[in-house]
C-alpha cells in the first residue's frame, strides 16, 4: 500500500545546531501536510505544501516540496528548546479522499 | 472556545473489560478520525467518519468498535478482542477532504492492567 517513507527516526542536536526531517513517497503526491508533536502532547498542524517545488518559511522552519512531489523537507536553523518534540510529516491517501497517511516521524533531542 | 475534547486523559482498566473513549468537537467539523499512537511511533488510524451514522474502519480495525449518532460525538470503544489495547489514543476532526488539516484531541493514554 501506499508509503510515506521519514527519516531520520532521531536527531540529537546541540541547542543551536540546524535539524532536518526528510519525507519521501513513492507516489506523486497531491499535497502535503507538516505537524508537530511536543512531549505527551497531541500533534498540531504546522503547514501545508501544495506546489510543486515550493518552497515556505515560518520564522526558523523551513519546508520545501519536491519538484516531483514525490519528497518534502523540514528544516530548523539554529533549534531551541522549545523546538523539543517529534514532527510527522502526512500525505493524502491516493485511495481515499479522507485519509491522511503519515509519516513514522523524526524526534528532535536537544543534548544537555 | 473552538477545540476537540477527550476525556478522561488518563484511564486504567483491568484486562478483559470493554472500555469508552470519548471525542467530542464544536468545530462543526463533518470528518472525524480516531488514531492509536504507539510509544516512538507514528498515527495508525483505527476509523474514521465522514458523516453522522456513517464511518469507515482503518488499517487497525480489530477489537474497536465505533459510533457516531451526532456531528459532534464520535466516541470509540476498545472491546477485550483487542489483543494489546494498552496505547495512546487521539481524536481528530476535519473539514471533509483529506487535503485539510486536522485538529487534534489532547489524547487519552490507556492503561490495561
Amino acid at each position: 500500500g501506499q508509503q510515506v517513507m521519514q527519516i531520520p527516526q532521531y536527531q540529537h542536536v546541540q541547542e543551536g545546531e540546524d535539524f532536518t526531517t526528510y519525507c519521501n513517497s513513492s507516489t506523486t503526491l497531491s499535497n502535503i501536510q507538516w505537524y508537530k508533536q511536543r512531549p505527551g502532547g497531541h500533534p498540531v498542524f504546522l503547514i501545508q505544501l501544495v506546489k510543486s517545488g515550493e518552497v515556505k518559511k515560518q520564522k526558523r522552519l523551513t519546508f520545501q516540496f519536491g519538484e516531483a512531489k514525490k519528497n518534502s523537507s523540514l528544516h530548523i536553523t539554529a533549534t531551541q528548546t522549545t523546538d523539543v518534540g517529534t514532527y510527522f510529516c502526512a500525505a493524502p491517501n491516493m485511495d481515499s479522499n479522507y485519509q491522511l497517511i503519515w509519516g513514522a516521524g523524526t524526534k528532535l533531542i536537544i543534548k544537555p | 472556545d473552538g477545540g476537540i475534547t477527550q476525556s478522561p486523559k488518563y484511564l486504567f482498566r483491568k484486562e478483559g473489560q470493554n472500555v469508552t473513549l470519548s471525542c467530542e468537537q464544536n468545530l462543526n467539523h463533518d470528518a472525524m478520525y480516531w488514531y492509536r499512537q504507539d510509544p516512538g511511533q507514528g498515527l495508525r488510524l483505527i476509523y474514521y467518519s465522514q458523516i453522522v451514522n456513517d464511518f469507515q474502519k482503518g488499517d487497525i480495525a480489530e477489537g474497536y468498535s465505533v459510533s457516531r449518532e451526532k456531528k459532534e460525538s464520535f466516541p470509540l470503544t476498545v472491546t477485550s478482542a483487542q489483543k494489546n489495547p494498552t496505547a495512546f489514543y487521539l481524536c481528530a476532526s476535519s473539514i471533509l477532504g483529506s487535503h485539510n488539516e486536522q485538529f487534534f484531541g489532547p489524547g487519552t493514554r490507556l492503561t490495561v492492567l
